[in-house]
């Protein structure tokens, strides 16, 4: 069994339009990530979520909405896209609120945007 | 400026060698730092933690070393394997807690 799992693995699409990444993690943790890894391989945190509240919200443009339904997912919703969005996004999980120990991390959603 | 800096260059070695990947942070307090691998086209693995107080940890052939006087810490990874080729990245958690850091990682290569 995964357990953080994104889809999909590949994303392409044309500028403007709006996607969205999905991320389900069957740990049981209560705080989920967003990361983007730029062309540079710097990973980046977005957003953290613990027990479906935001509470980490990187000076990220509002063009990016992540919503979590429950404690074990998180999606991110991506309107009117931009070439500098092409990254990976990488989703990650963890244990233990404010000190998370070690993250789990998906496989990643590679998005390049034309 | 907050700073997590790696060699940016990859690292080469010999088959059997120890590889030394080194970390340094500036302006920040961490409570504990982390070191991951990501392979290629994978997300980042968890491999070991070192708090604050703690001068060195150990798991099978890793070694992490934390110096908060040097603001920097050292992974080894002794009688390397090429299966050891990977990238390394280092991690902290910042004094407040929720963000973990990570830096831009070191390309290590181990010849058979």
């Amino acid at each position: 069994d995964t357990a953080v799992s994104q889809t999909p693995k590949y994303l392409v699409t044309q500028m403007g339009n709006d996607k969205s990444i999905k991320c389900e993690q069957n740990l049981g943790h209560d705080t989920m990530y967003w990361y983007k890894q730029d062309s540079k391989k710097f990973l980046k945190i977005m957003f953290s979520y613990n027990n479906k509240e935001l509470i980490i919200n990187e000076t990220v443009p509002n063009r990016f909405s992540p919503k979590s339904p429950d404690k074990a997912h998180l999606n991110l919703h991506i309107n009117s896209l931009e070439l500098g969005d092409s990254a990976v996004y990488f989703c990650a999980s963890s244990q233990g609120g404010v000190y998370a120990e070690k993250l789990f991390f998906g496989s990643g959603t590679q998005l390049s945007v034309l | 400026s907050q700073k997590i800096e790696q060699n940016s260059e990859a690292l080469n070695i010999q088959e059997g060698k120890t590889a030394t990947l080194t970390c340094n942070y500036t302006n920040y307090s961490p409570a504990y730092l982390q070191w991951y691998r990501q392979d290629p086209g994978r997300g980042p693995v968890f491999l070991l933690l070192i708090r604050e107080n703690e001068k060195e940890k150990r798991k099978e052939r890793l070694k992490v070393t934390f110096d908060t006087t040097l603001k920097q810490s050292l992974f080894h990874i002794t009688a390397s394997q090429p299966a050891d080729s990977a990238t390394y990245l280092c991690a902290l958690l910042n004094t407040g807690g929720f963000k973990t850091i990570f830096g831009a990682g070191t390309r290590l290569f181990v010849k058979a």
